[in-house]
């Protein structure tokens, strides 16, 4: 019964790529979010939807393109990956957008481009 | 701009011994203040929260931390750790007039309990 999911856990592509990360929840949720950590563990939002309307889309590279077909998914696209875009994203979702409210992670995709 | 900082980026403790993890934050304004914790290979997971109330806030597994406004600070702490407990620990703070809620990470403290 895993409350959010990523697929894949482990993606490994070449520069200039284009590749896509999925997360589904389904706790309920009507928020959903993405963050990038990087090799220093430090932990950034990018972007948040709620109620598949975007709320929050940090200074992130516009080849970077989230798409929130429903309430429960909340999906990554990447073009033209580049060497900095190796990291773990994690997926996250909380009940609304309102603040304070806990937020649930997924398990993290490792992401490596070569 | 909203920052989050720990202090301690690698924390050896053998078991029993006390825990005190640091954060501080600089932000003037009302703020709601959690600990997450990530086991080896786990997802990220929500070890307490301060909204209001109570500075000492207790939350799972034996964990509590003080929220204290005048200094921006809102350390974890535990008084007897166990092996167990070897994970990286994670301060976010969240300001409670955004309208939408955005997480700021601290940079998080890797703590390693020999049994």
């Amino acid at each position: 019964d895993t409350a959010v999911s990523q697929t894949p856990k482990y993606l490994v592509t070449q520069m200039g790529n284009d590749k896509s990360i999925k997360c589904e929840q389904n706790l309920g949720h009507d928020t959903m979010y993405w963050y990038k950590q990087d090799s220093k563990k430090f932990l950034k939002i990018m972007f948040s939807y709620n109620n598949k309307e975007l709320i929050i889309n940090e200074t992130v590279p516009n080849r970077f393109s989230p798409k929130s077909p429903d309430k429960a998914h909340l999906n990554l696209h990447i073009n033209s990956l580049e060497l900095g875009d190796s990291a773990v994203y994690f997926c996250a979702s909380s009940q609304d957008s309102a603040s304070g409210i806990e937020q649930y992670f997924g398990p993290g995709t490792r992401l490596t481009v070569t | 701009a909203q920052s989050v900082s720990q202090h301690n980026h690698h924390v050896i403790l053998s078991e029993a011994a006390s825990l005190e993890l640091g954060c501080n934050y600089s932000y003037g304004g009302t703020v709601n203040l959690f600990w997450y914790v990530q086991y080896p290979g786990q997802h990220l997971q929500l070890l307490l929260k301060y909204f209001s109330g109570d500075p000492l806030v207790k939350g799972i597994k034996g964990f509590e931390a003080e929220f204290i406004k005048s200094k921006f600070s809102f350390n974890l702490r535990k008084p007897s750790v166990q092996w167990s407990d070897t994970a990286e620990y994670f301060c976010a703070v969240n300001l409670s007039n955004t309208g939408f809620q955005k997480l700021v990470f601290g940079t998080g403290t890797r703590l390693l309990v020999s049994p």
